[in-house]
């Protein structure tokens, strides 16, 4: 069974620039999160998503924003890019909301020029 | 503050060396995850511990759950270069629907010598 898939792995950008991420849960599972790692604030839940719609919500401007489609599959997207924004984007993912293992992708690495 | 500290924050040991790796909540624990990262990777599950006094193995990986505590430990027994990495744990949080996130400690990074 293929694991969490996100895409691209990599992506430089420049301030005031947006950002699409995508990622593909394991076959199965239809909860996504999406998270933010920094060597200052460590991992920071963005948001969760089952069955298209946002669950929980993590203390992260309106510019962070995602969605999931009905195959599960989901993106997020970041607006008006920040030199703080720069960070590595993990995507997880677990077969529902509750009392399930969160599997996560390799991440994508932003950084924002 | 953190809501989940772990200790220490880093570790260098002599390959064959024990170690043990602590994560305290300032909040009810309900579940605890361990998951390993390699720099720049992405996370990989070890252990979930769901009830107090629980403890589970894996290899040479054991973590224990003491809800009273309030605290997680992590012990690796004849460490390897192969154990070194970032060991972070999580806890869940319930919110309301029954939509769990996870919040993080800031992680230990462990070097294992040869």
């Amino acid at each position: 069974k293929a694991g969490v898939t996100q895409t691209p792995r990599y992506l430089i950008k420049t301030r005031g620039q947006q950002v699409t991420l995508s990622c593909s849960p394991i076959s199965g599972h239809r909860s996504v999160s999406w998270y933010q790692q920094t060597p200052g604030q460590g991992l920071q839940f963005l948001f969760e998503y089952f069955s298209e719609t946002q669950r929980n919500k993590g203390n992260f401007p309106g510019r962070f924003s995602g969605r999931q489609f009905s195959n599960s599959r989901s993106e997020m997207n970041v607006s008006t890019l920040e030199l703080g924004d720069s960070a590595l984007y993990l995507c997880a993912s677990s077969l529902s909301v509750a009392k399930n293992i969160q599997y996560f992708g390799a991440g994508t690495r932003l950084s924002v020029l | 503050s953190q809501e989940l500290e772990q200790s220490p924050q880093s570790l260098i040991v002599q390959e064959g060396k024990n170690l043990t790796i602590n994560c305290t909540s300032s909040k009810t624990l309900y579940g605890l995850y361990w998951y390993k990262q390699k720099y720049g990777e992405g996370l990989i599950f070890l252990m979930m511990l769901q009830k107090g006094g629980e403890e589970k193995s894996h290899e040479k990986i054991t973590a224990k759950l003491d809800e009273k505590k309030q605290q997680s430990s992590l012990h690796i027994t004849a460490s390897q270069p192969s154990h070194a990495g970032i060991y972070l744990c999580g806890a869940a949080r319930s919110r309301q629907g029954g939509s769990e996130k996870l919040v993080f400690g800031k992680g230990t990074k462990l070097t294992v010598n040869p």
